[in-house]
């Protein structure tokens, strides 16, 4: 089924580790997003990409980067993981032009201790 | 810049009630309307959506209208079931100088009560 993969599904990280989070997709979208939810509710945008090659910041992106090397991977690195990062994190892609609807991955739980 | 407010929530109903859920942008040009659905331990996936005004989006008894003149795109729905608890996202795509950033709603918790 064509979508996005999102890896490891949860995990438990120590503070001053460093982490990826993978995130693959199949469907040939230029646009790729990494967003972070607190609390349930309120996405806020880390990193994004609007093609292969290219990466932008959001709105929270300190602590983390990115890389787009080709369509389908967009990875997130945390370099040195802090306690205010536990989150849930969301990869997401769309076609990229502005009617195009985001597909969202299944999230990864992450829990810094 | 371009935003999204939607109403707060929670918000508790007693299954089979009308449902609607506030939503107003602001944006420049004409941007495209999005409504999305997450249910718990979910990602979030497309509820509907609308690219033009005057445009109804509509799906599994949801249904929304993108209206220019007062800039909002409330969800609405007849008879909500306790399946529809989740938590809803309005969401706007903007034009080519937001480089077609999708801007989000904080999110409006619904619980239905049996």
């Amino acid at each position: 089924i064509a979508g996005i993969t999102q890896a490891p599904t949860s995990q438990i990280l120590a503070a001053g580790r460093r982490m990826t989070l993978r995130c693959t997709q199949d469907m040939r979208h230029n646009a790729m997003y990494w967003y972070r939810q607190d609390l349930g509710l309120g996405l806020r945008l880390i990193h994004y990409s609007n093609t292969a090659g290219t990466t932008g910041k959001g709105e929270v992106p300190d602590g983390y980067s990115v890389s787009r090397a080709n369509t389908d991977d967009f990875p997130l690195t945390l370099a040195s993981a802090v306690p205010s990062q536990t989150s849930v994190y969301f990869c997401a892609s769309r076609q990229g032009v502005s009617n195009t609807e985001a597909f969202f991955g299944q999230g990864t739980r992450l829990t810094v201790v | 810049g371009d935003s999204v407010t939607q109403m707060e929530g929670p918000v508790t109903l007693s299954e089979e009630a009308f449902l609607t859920i506030n939503c107003t942008y602001t944006a420049t040009g004409y941007p495209s309307l999005f409504w999305y659905v997450q249910y718990p331990g979910e990602g979030l996936q497309l509820l509907l959506k609308a690219t033009k005004a005057d445009d109804k989006g509509s799906n599994k008894g949801f249904e929304a209208t993108y209206r220019k003149e007062t800039t909002s795109f409330h969800l609405e729905k007849g008879s909500v079931q306790v399946s529809d608890s989740a938590v809803y996202f309005c969401a706007l795509s903007g034009q080519r100088d937001s480089n077609y950033q999708l801007i989000w709603g904080a999110g409006t918790k619904l619980i239905i009560k049996p």
